[in-house]
């Protein structure tokens, strides 16, 4: 079942705003993933985070792997059209073998 | 180039019939993965195989089945016994595999399979 909220589900923003989203869960991480996905395609990776407290950045993409290890965030700074698409956030809960991964946050970008 | 392909891009499946998506990668993988996306979900995971000649169920894995003869190769069967297979289908790579180095996987995605029953 679902162990990821992510949030917020949809974001309808005007281009150039900086963008903030999140995945939360009560159980513990020791990896989160970053993915964007453009309609009719397969995501892409854009941000890996192995490390508590970890901040890493992509261009106008930065992530961190929360502190308490049961968060992560995705920043985007100055929006622009090809930000377009849906992001989602997967996981690796500590002793598991596979990902988990959140529904999705849709951006809108307003020109 | 390195990567993960997926073929056909899209696929239709008639009623009681067995229909096989292609997913081959070049990136000297151990590990690979069936997903189902459906219109406004997240991803869910049918099968994944963490080295040749082994394979494990997800959490979907009713009305489908897999092989995994070879490292580059990982072949999904959606079955007659699949009621509602209308969706997007991704394969994935990755290096966990059985390297011990599951804490550091980083998964790749291929473009993706629609498949549409007619």
């Amino acid at each position: 079942g679902q162990q990821l909220n992510q949030s917020p589900q949809s974001m309808f923003i005007q281009e150039g705003e900086d963008v903030s989203m999140n995945c939360t869960s009560s159980s513990i991480f020791n990896t989160w993933l970053w993915y964007k996905q453009d309609p009719g395609e397969g995501p892409v990776l854009l941000i890996a985070l192995y490390k508590a407290g970890e901040l890493t950045s992509n261009g106008r993409l930065t992530a961190q792997f929360g502190i308490t290890r049961k968060d992560s965030f995705l920043n985007i700074s100055a929006s622009i059209p090809s930000d377009v698409g849906i992001y989602f956030c997967a996981g690796r809960i500590q002793g598991a073998q596979k990902l988990v991964f959140g529904q999705g946050t849709r951006l809108t970008i307003n020109p | 180039d390195g990567g993960i392909t997926q073929s056909p891009k899209y696929l239709f499946r008639k009623e009681g019939q067995n229909v096989t998506l292609s997913c081959e990668q070049n990136l000297n993988h151990d590990a690979m993965y069936w997903y189902r996306q459906d219109p406004g979900q997240g991803l869910r995971l049918i099968y994944y195989s963490q080295i040749v000649n082994d394979f494990q169920k997800g959490d979907i894995a009713e009305g489908y089945s897999v092989s995994r003869e070879k490292k580059e190769s990982f072949p999904l069967t959606v079955t007659s016994a699949q009621k509602n297979p209308t969706a997007f289908y991704l394969c994935a790579s990755s290096t966990a595999g059985t390297s011990g180095r599951a804490h550091q996987e980083t998964q790749y995605f291929g473009p993706g399979t629609r498949l549409l029953v007619l």
